[in-house]
C-alpha cells in the first residue's frame, strides 16, 4: 500500500527566504512522485513530477524537488520565496500498480505556504 | 482556449434533488477523473474513465454516477443529494495513466447541500 505524510500542515516564511516543504512517502515499489499546487479558488497544478530518472527534479517558477530512496523523502524546495508562491501545496505518489486499472493517487493532506512581506 | 472546463462553479440544492456536475476537456486525453476536497480528507477519487465507454469506482463511489459517451465530457450526477455531499469537486484529465502522466485539473464546483 502507498501513502504520503507532508510533516507540515503550515508554512511560513519571509518573502526572499528559502522554502523547504517535507514529504515523506511509503511505496511497495518504484513509485511516480508529484508535487500540486492550488491557489484559492482553483483547481491543482503541476509543479514537477519525479519518475525514475534524475532524482534532483526542477519544475516550474523555481521549485524543485529531490528523491531520497533512503530516506523515502522528496522535499520541495525553492531557495527565494516570492509573495506569489503563497498557497497550498501538494505532495502525490502514485505507485506502477496504478498503470493497470487502479487509477488511485495518494495525496497528502496539504501544506499552506503562508510569505511574509 | 484549450483546457479542462467545469460547470457550474458554484451549485446549491436540496437534500433529495438530482444534480449534475458537467467536466468538458479539450486536449483529447483518455483519462478523466472526479475528486472531491474536504477538509481533513485531502482529495478522494470518485470516479475515472480510461477511455470513453470505460469507467471504474474510485475511493468513494456510492451515491454517485458517471458516465462517457465521448472523450471530452464526463459528467457526475449526484443522484438523490445528501448534506454529506457538499464538498468540492475537481475533475481531471491525463494523457496515460497516472503513474506516467500528471493530472489537468479543472477549477472545480463548490457544491452545498441544504
Amino acid at each position: 500500500a502507498q501513502s504520503v505524510t507532508q510533516l507540515d500542515s503550515h508554512v511560513s516564511v519571509s518573502e526572499g527566504t528559502p522554502v523547504l516543504l517535507r514529504c515523506n512517502y511509503s511505496s511497495s515499489y518504484s513509485p511516480s512522485l508529484f508535487w500540486y499546487v492550488q491557489h484559492p479558488n482553483k483547481g491543482l497544478q503541476l509543479l514537477l513530477k519525479y519518475t525514475s530518472a534524475a532524482t534532483l527534479v526542477k519544475g516550474i517558477n523555481g521549485f524543485e524537488a529531490e528523491f531520497k530512496k533512503s530516506e523515502t523523502s522528496f522535499h520541495l524546495t525553492k531557495p527565494s520565496a516570492h509573495m506569489s508562491d503563497a498557497a497550498e501545496y501538494f505532495c502525490v505518489v502514485s505507485d506502477p500498480k496504478s498503470n493497470f486499472g487502479n487509477e488511485k493517487l495518494t495525496f497528502g493532506t496539504g501544506t499552506r505556504l503562508t510569505i511574509i512581506p | 482556449d484549450a483546457g479542462i472546463t467545469q460547470s457550474p462553479r458554484y451549485k446549491i440544492t436540496e437534500t433529495g434533488r438530482q444534480v449534475t456536475l458537467m467536466c468538458h476537456q479539450t486536449w483529447s486525453h483518455s483519462y478523466m477523473f472526479w475528486y472531491r476536497q474536504d477538509l481533513g480528507h485531502g482529495l478522494r477519487l470518485i470516479y475515472y474513465s480510461a477511455a470513453a465507454d470505460i469507467t471504474d469506482k474510485g475511493e468513494v463511489p456510492d451515491g454517485y454516477v458517471v458516465s462517457r459517451s465521448k472523450t471530452e465530457n464526463f459528467p457526475l450526477t449526484l443522484e438523490s443529494a445528501t448534506r454529506s455531499q457538499t464538498s468540492v469537486y475537481f475533475c481531471a484529465s491525463s494523457r496515460q495513466g497516472t503513474y506516467n502522466s500528471p493530472l489537468h485539473f479543472g477549477n472545480g464546483t463548490r457544491l452545498t447541500v441544504t
